[in-house]
């Protein structure tokens, strides 16, 4: 199986900041890697597919980049509604898989 | 517009089944293929069990492969999920959502989510 791990667990800033976050994977997945935005109570909303490419509707602050092992996801001008928590999944393998989340909060 | 609504969720004891349903509308269900993501209390999201758009392929987590059942039917839009020998770590929220695939698959719309609680 393939394991998501992503860096780091939480992360405190503010708005305006730029703030990047990092997922890796345990072998090789090409560019199968997407990210979710969930806010509490509500479900899961795409952000960002096949790596880079940004899901229509989702603002232009948000891009993300890399291959292979090593991604990352990064918001250029944190926003008031960017205080969520972010996942990463690979659907490299039929089995997908999910990083353990990054927590976006509030400094 | 593209919704999904799961139904189903509830409390049922230990080694207790439960069937979960999750409605299909405002596009063309038979032509994607679809998941189950569950989210246990304060936790992070796991993946549960895919099935491509015929259903004729299905896929299973680990923690949950020979006790849950994934199935589709086209002529009602509805997508299942049979849950039988259920653990307390089985209660979660059960969330359905549609795959879409440009360069690879990814889950591009979700459904509000049913709880289910395995308790005695």
């Amino acid at each position: 199986d393939i394991q998501m791990t992503q860096s780091p667990s939480s992360l405190s800033a503010s708005v305006g900041d730029r703030v990047t976050i990092t997922c890796r994977a345990s072998q090789s997945i090409s560019s199968y890697l997407n990210w979710y935005q969930q806010k509490p109570g509500k479900a899961p909303k795409l952000l960002i597919y096949a790596a880079s490419s940004l899901q229509s509707g989702v603002p232009s602050r948000f891009s993300g980049s890399g291959s292979g092992t090593d991604f990352t996801l990064t918001i250029s001008s944190l926003q008031p509604e960017d205080f969520a928590t972010y996942y990463c999944q690979q659907s490299y393998s039929t089995l997908y898989s999910f990083g353990q989340g990054t927590k976006l909060e509030i400094k | 517009e593209v919704q999904l609504v799961e139904s189903g969720g509830g409390l049922v004891q230990p080694g207790g089944s439960l069937r979960l349903s999750c409605a299909a509308s405002g596009f063309t269900f038979s032509s994607y293929a679809m998941s189950w993501v569950r989210q246990a209390p304060g936790k992070g999201l796991e993946w549960v069990s895919a099935i491509s758009g015929s259903g004729g392929s299905t896929y299973y987590a680990d923690s949950v492969k020979g006790r849950f059942t994934i199935s589709r039917d086209n002529s009602k839009n509805t997508l299942y999920l049979q849950m039988n020998s259920l653990r307390a770590e089985d209660t979660a929220v059960y969330y359905c959502a549609k795959e879409g695939y440009i360069s690879g698959y990814y889950m591009d719309v979700w459904g509000k989510g049913t709880t289910v609680t395995v308790s005695s």
